[in-house]
């Protein structure tokens, strides 16, 4: 069975500060995706990034970037400078087809 | 708007009520996926619709649960005799074709409070 580890419950910064949220992964399956979705006080699920099984290239959008290693089934996921507007849950989640496993999310609070 | 809507944003129902949720999705995307979420929770896999076609229903967690997509567009979560535990964020996602490799846009949700 799939199943999606986010050991960090909460994580507190201070603004500017970088910060990394883990993300462990289970899977029986060579083909999968893994995705990072952010969702803020209001509700909504946004998707942030998706990632295939035979990709492992790290990938960087502005201040955000990804770091996936097979080896260790982890799909890490990196905020530099943080801002006051990256509060918001964090979810991981993984699919091999069209039910897709969400880790509990990482509560991030940015403090000014 | 160009996003998918959920009906009602919220609800309360007494237990033993019956319930339907409605979503509306993007206009052309083939698959429509139901989660359900609890307080301080991710969101948990109900069901997953192809067009009009229940592909995968297995996360719905009794027969009380309910979902269909007849037209294949909206879709309606039911939920028959509605118990305290059902009480949770019911979201509708959508994706413009394959489940996997598309990504998934998620409406606001339903919030469903059981007395």
């Amino acid at each position: 069975a799939q199943k999606v580890t986010q050991a960090q419950t909460e994580i507190s910064v201070v603004e500017k500060e970088d910060v990394t949220l883990d993300c462990v992964y289970e899977t029986r399956d060579t083909t999968y995706y893994l995705f990072w979705y952010k969702q803020p006080p209001s509700g909504e699920l946004v998707f942030l990034i998706r990632r295939n099984s035979f990709d492992e290239q790290n990938e960087i959008s502005g201040r955000y970037s990804w770091n996936f290693q097979k080896s260790t089934s982890s799909f890490n996921f990196t905020i530099t400078a943080s801002q006051v507007v990256d509060s918001a849950v964090y979810f991981c989640a993984l699919s091999e087809y069209a039910d897709m496993r969400f880790g509990a999310g990482t509560r991030l609070t940015v403090k000014p | 708007g160009a996003g998918v809507s959920q009906s009602p944003r919220y609800k309360v129902a007494k237990r033993g009520q019956d319930v339907a949720l409605r979503c509306d999705p993007i206009s052309g995307h083939v698959s429509l996926f139901w989660y359900q979420q609890a307080l301080g929770q991710g969101p948990e896999f109900l069901t997953y619709f192809q067009n009009e076609a229940q592909l995968d229903k297995s996360g719905l967690p009794s027969d009380r649960f309910f979902a269909e997509r007849p037209e294949g567009s909206v879709s309606t979560l039911k939920i028959q005799r509605t118990q305290q535990e059902d009480s949770a964020v019911y979201l509708c996602a959508s994706s413009f074709s394959s489940p996997s490799y598309n990504e998934q846009f998620f409406g606001p949700g339903t919030r469903l409070t059981v007395l």
